[in-house]
């Protein structure tokens, strides 16, 4: 399956709390995404980071942090100020290879909140 | 910033007929055009690419098509078995010096008919 893994499968929350969502590869790939996807609107980019220490807001940023700390590691935290937080989140990476699109997807982790 | 429409959005075949879906973006620079396969619950799945420097692309029974003057591309599946139902997600890839980023259309369902 490809080396990046998600945790928890699924996650559920009360309205309020903050919850953070595990991304880790073993690809050595250097990028990684963060993507939301909801019935019918494909997926939407959140944040992603290009080289450790480093990330840049996506399209729908708000209510969203992540951090960068290990190239193997790119953990998203859902915040009390994202407005409807259930949702399916896939995170992804990139290979390095010089031109390289492709993108490499974990399982995904389904957040409940209520 | 990229918009990528996707059309239809849901899809039903008869086993052995083909399949036919449409995506078309908006900035010129994309240049590289993915579709990913998702089935109920799971990651998606690149299947197959194109870029811009190329009009088609086959992989046995799936194609995809290039118009970059009309900025359209499509993902053409012949003779559909059960295995192929799933969502078919199409995407445009832009890059920024070493940044790329994809853009996603909405997604089609596709149910082969046994």
């Amino acid at each position: 399956d490809g080396g990046i893994t998600q945790s928890p499968k699924y996650l559920f929350r009360k309205e309020g709390q903050n919850v953070t969502l595990s991304c880790e590869q073993n690809l050595n790939h250097d990028a990684m995404y963060w993507y939301r996807q909801d019935p019918g609107q494909g997926l939407r980019l959140i944040y992603y980071s290009q080289i450790v220490n480093d990330f840049q807001k996506g399209d729908i940023a708000e209510g969203y942090s992540v951090s960068r700390e290990k190239k193997e590691s790119f953990p998203l935290t859902v915040t009390s100020a994202q407005k409807n937080p259930t949702a399916f989140y896939l995170c992804a990476s990139r290979d390095p290879g010089q031109g390289s699109y492709e993108q490499y997807f974990g399982p995904g982790t389904r957040l409940t909140v209520t | 910033g990229e918009n990528v429409e996707q059309h239809p959005s849901t899809l039903s075949v008869q086993e052995g007929d083909s399949a036919v879906i449409k995506c078309t973006y908006s900035d010129s620079a994309s240049n590289y055009f993915p579709w990913y396969k998702q089935e109920l619950g799971k990651r998606p799945q690149l299947i197959i690419d194109i870029r811009s420097n190329v009009g088609e692309k086959k992989d046995q029974r799936i194609a995809v098509t290039l118009n970059k003057t009309a900025k359209h591309f499509s993902l053409h599946i012949t003779e559909t078995q059960p295995e192929d139902s799933a969502v078919y997600f199409c995407a445009a890839g832009i890059s920024s010096g070493s940044a790329r980023q994809l853009t996603f259309g909405s997604g089609t369902q596709l149910t082969v008919l046994p």
